[in-house]
Formats: structure tokens, sequence, C-alpha cells
């Protein structure tokens, strides 16, 4: 089993539809965010980015918002599937501090 | 994965012992850094580094020395075990290519400490 993720907050979605996964962030010299998908026994992997002076950025299934004005980053992901069953959490940094901050993640359960 | 390895995966060790986690990548990145992971906790810094023989400490950086000899690694010591560093430690590299600058990272070390 992994250490990581004993007490997250959980979100069970059922298979198609659609998920929402919250982060508040701290900094407010924050100007980049990204979020990251941690599989059992895995390293994080990179998902999506978006640039403080943007407030919506698509990928692939992925949407990322992001509201300066209260601090709130929101991973969007369409048609959720079983595999995208796993933690996700965001990061945020001040661009040339080379320094990140990391959420503590929510676990995101796919339902058949 | 950005050519990142860590080695060993997996460790058990005894109270009072020193460990030393590797770090390795191939792709010549400057910044590499060294988190822990717990549970109820985000990602925590330990140390990092911007260049050889060039490294800074973290936020929970008691207990833990590193060194950068050559740009491909970055090794984690933990001078004298204790169980509170029992953790999953992770390495991770910065890659900043014009839009993106994102913080790749590595599989993992399990270490357990008895």
């Amino acid at each position: 089993g992994e250490s990581v993720g004993l007490h997250l907050p959980t979100l069970s979605v059922q298979e198609g539809d659609n998920s929402i996964i919250n982060c508040a962030y701290s900094n407010s010299a924050s100007d980049y965010f990204i979020w990251y998908k941690q599989e059992s026994g895995k390293g994080p992997q990179f998902i999506i980015d978006i640039r403080s002076n943007m407030d919506k950025r698509q990928g692939q299934r992925v949407t990322v918002l992001l509201n300066k004005t209260v601090k709130h980053l929101s991973l969007q992901i369409a048609a959720t599937q079983p595999g995208d069953s796993a933690v996700y959490f965001c990061a945020e940094t001040d661009s040339g501090t080379y320094k990140y901050i990391f959420g503590t993640g929510t676990r995101l359960k796919v339902l058949a | 994965d950005a050519g990142i390895t860590q080695s060993p995966r997996h460790k058990v060790t005894e109270t009072g012992t020193p460990v030393t986690l590797r770090c390795h990548q191939t792709e010549n990145h400057r910044y590499m850094y060294w988190y822990r992971q717990d549970p109820g906790h985000g990602l925590r810094l330990i140390h990092y580094s911007y260049g050889v023989k060039d490294t800074d400490k973290g936020e929970v950086s008691d207990g833990y020395s590193v060194s950068r000899s050559k740009t491909e690694d970055f090794l984690l010591t933990l001078e004298s075990a204790t169980s509170s560093q029992t953790s999953v430690y992770f390495c991770a590299i910065y890659s900043g290519t014009g839009e993106q600058e994102t913080q790749y990272f590595g599989p993992g070390t399990r270490l357990l400490v008895l």
C-alpha cells in the first residue's frame, strides 16, 4: 500500500461523469500553477499547468481554472475513466524562485 | 519521467545508521530537489541543488545532508536515521522550456526506519 493519502479528502464519481477537484493556494506572489496526478506507488506526474495571466486552460479531457481573486485553482476531468483513479494535487510557484509549494491532495475514486 | 531514476527503491534500516539515497538524471538539468511525502502533508522540500556543489536547505532539512559532485547525481544522506524519517522520498528536476517550468519526479524511495 502507499503511505501517502491515508488522510486525504476523497471524491467519488461515477465512470463517465465529470470530476472537479479544488485547490486553495497560499502565496499571492505565485504566478505559475501545476496539477499533478499520483498513482499508487508512483511519483507525481504532470497533468496541466496555467500561468497567472490566464484564467482557463484546456488539455485533453482536462481543464484548469484559476481564480486569482480568491486564490483558487480547480481541475476538471471530463468523462472520468477508471484510469483516472489517483491522488491529485496542485502546486504553485513564484517564477524564478525555482521553489514550489504543494497541496496535500485529493483522492479521486472512479466507480464503475 | 524526464530520465530520473532513484536508488534504492525500498530500504529498511535501523535507528542510528546512516543511509544514502541516490537520484540520477540523464538530461543535464541544473536544478534538482529532494522531497519527502507523508500522510497529511504535501510534498515537503528537504534540500535542493542549483548546480554542481551548489545546494541549499529546504523546510525540513534537519537530519539530512546532500551532495552534488556531478550534474547527473544528487545524493541525500540521513546521517543517523530516526523513526521520524520513515517516509517516501522523491527526487525531482526542474525543466523550464518556454511556456512550461515544471518539476518532474522520480519514482520514489520508500524508507522504513525501525
